[in-house]
């Protein structure tokens, strides 16, 4: 079975840098786009970008641009999304989600179960 | 970006009722790449509707999506115990994907 396993919760100081890992199992991981997304505190849901396991092609929303990279492992079917110059209100869940291949574009068919940052000083 | 907006914020309804809930896009949405998701608290996202109307697996035909272009439907047609939770729509279309504000249907 599909399943998004993600990294524990962090607490970071602002300036700080984290970084949160995605453990792909299940499914062939080089096949599936990962997203990334958040969502703050009573919040809703906002998306990060993308990374193509296959070939390591990212798309960035443009609010989060020079400041977060995706990156990949194949060899470890894993994920990464690493923010960096942490604020306070950067204080979220984040999330991975595989985009399922049904059409030019997929929605998001698997998701991990959240890691929470806390950015506090 | 294309702006989505749910409406109404909070759905008070009782189990057995039905539930419309609305989105609206502030420009068409493409090839009607709208997904309904619906979220518990402390749970992740779970995709119900994707492609405005077709129901992902395992999802229960009490729920059903329609709409095109900038108007969007989720319905639940009765309203069971384990329904009431937030639901979200997203845009999966164009860059960047968005989702709306969330719409909250609460057991009156």
């Amino acid at each position: 079975q599909v399943q998004l396993v993600q990294s524990g919760a962090e607490v970071k100081k602002p300036g700080a840098s984290v970084k949160v890992s995605c453990k792909a199992s299940g499914y062939t991981f080089t096949g599936y786009y990962m997203h990334w997304a958040r969502q703050a505190p009573g919040q809703g849901l906002e998306w990060m970008g993308w990374i193509s396991p296959n070939s390591g092609d990212t798309n960035y929303a443009q609010k989060f641009q020079g400041r977060v990279t995706m990156t990949r492992d194949t060899s470890i079917t894993t994920a990464y999304m690493e923010l960096t110059r942490l604020r306070s209100d950067d204080t979220a869940v984040y999330y991975c989600s595989r985009e399922a291949n049904i059409a030019v574009a997929g929605p998001h068919d698997y998701w991990g179960h959240g890691t929470l940052v806390t950015v506090s000083s | 970006e294309i702006v989505l907006t749910q409406s109404p914020d909070t759905l008070s309804l009782s189990p057995g009722e039905r539930a419309t809930l609305s989105c609206g896009a502030s420009q068409s949405v493409s090839s009607s790449y709208l997904a309904w998701y619906q979220q518990k608290p402390g749970q992740a996202p779970r995709l119900l509707i994707y492609g405005a109307s077709s129901r992902a697996t395992g999802i229960p035909d009490r729920f059903s999506g329609s709409g095109s272009g900038t108007d969007f439907t989720l319905t639940i047609s009765r309203l069971e115990p384990e329904d009431f939770a937030v639901y979200y729509c997203q845009q999966y279309g164009s860059s960047p994907r968005t989702f709306g504000q969330g719409t909250k249907v609460e057991i009156k």
